[in-house]
């Protein structure tokens, strides 16, 4: 079981918006920043979003991050068939004294 | 540009060892961390061990603790992952990633993958 929580599947309609969402607790999200990846299929993971809300460059704004307590959120506006895809939440955790992950979601792009 | 390749994956057997490699180039390796990572055949990732940018502070999940050893050469731009007492659930693509100093994997290489099995 992994130490964050996501639900494992998603799904959207092209153009919808979609949010998948990253449990936590006080040691992990809670008390330090959040980590989204997007991990297309056969294909090494990439940095979505970096300290809970920022996007790396390159990245479209169609992709949002947010946190409120020991949870977290991925939104994705727009969305593509380019789009589905695995993704991926992660944070340090003070207790463990290392990085943890959820265990993935998978977006289906109906 | 930015390139991380990972060598060394394999074939080995339960209790064996293996040495990975992630060369580094385009950009300036002795100033960033850097992490191992893994993910199993189908299943999701797994934060392996990290190491600052001169090599003197590491860390390790405890799954792999005091049987895996994180190091770098940064005359070579070289990160390794020393693998010893190799079980069958060690089995997994191993990928290297760059990280600012005290944060999460930033940029991937494309992994490599290790195979425990008799």
């Amino acid at each position: 079981q992994s130490v964050l929580t996501q639900p494992p599947s998603a799904s959207g309609t092209p153009g919808q918006r979609v949010t998948i969402s990253c449990s936590g607790s006080s040691s992990n999200i809670g008390s330090n920043y959040v980590y989204w990846y997007q991990q297309l299929p056969g294909t090494a993971p990439k940095l979505l979003i970096y300290s809970n809300n920022q996007r790396p460059s390159g990245v479209p704004d169609r992709f949002s991050g947010s946190k409120s307590g020991t949870s977290a959120s991925l939104a994705i506006s727009g969305l593509r068939s380019e789009d589905e895809a695995d993704y991926y939440c992660a944070a340090w955790d003070d207790s463990l004294s290392g990085w943890v992950f959820g265990g993935g979601t998978k977006l289906t792009v109906l | 540009e930015v390139q991380l390749v990972e060598s060394g994956g394999g074939l080995v057997q339960p209790g064996g060892s293996l040495r990975l490699s992630c060369a580094a180039s385009g950009f300036t390796f002795s100033s960033y961390w850097m992490h191992w990572v893994r993910q199993a055949p189908g299943k999701g990732l797994v934060w392996v061990s990290r190491i600052n940018s001169d090599g003197s502070s590491t860390s390790y999940a405890d799954s792999v603790k005091g049987r895996f050893t994180i190091s770098r050469d940064n005359a070579k731009n070289t990160l390794y992952l020393q693998m010893n007492s190799l079980r069958a659930e060690d089995t997994a693509v191993y990928y290297c990633a760059i990280a600012a100093a005290g944060t999460g994997p930033y940029y991937w290489g494309q992994g490599t993958l290790v195979t425990v099995s008799s």
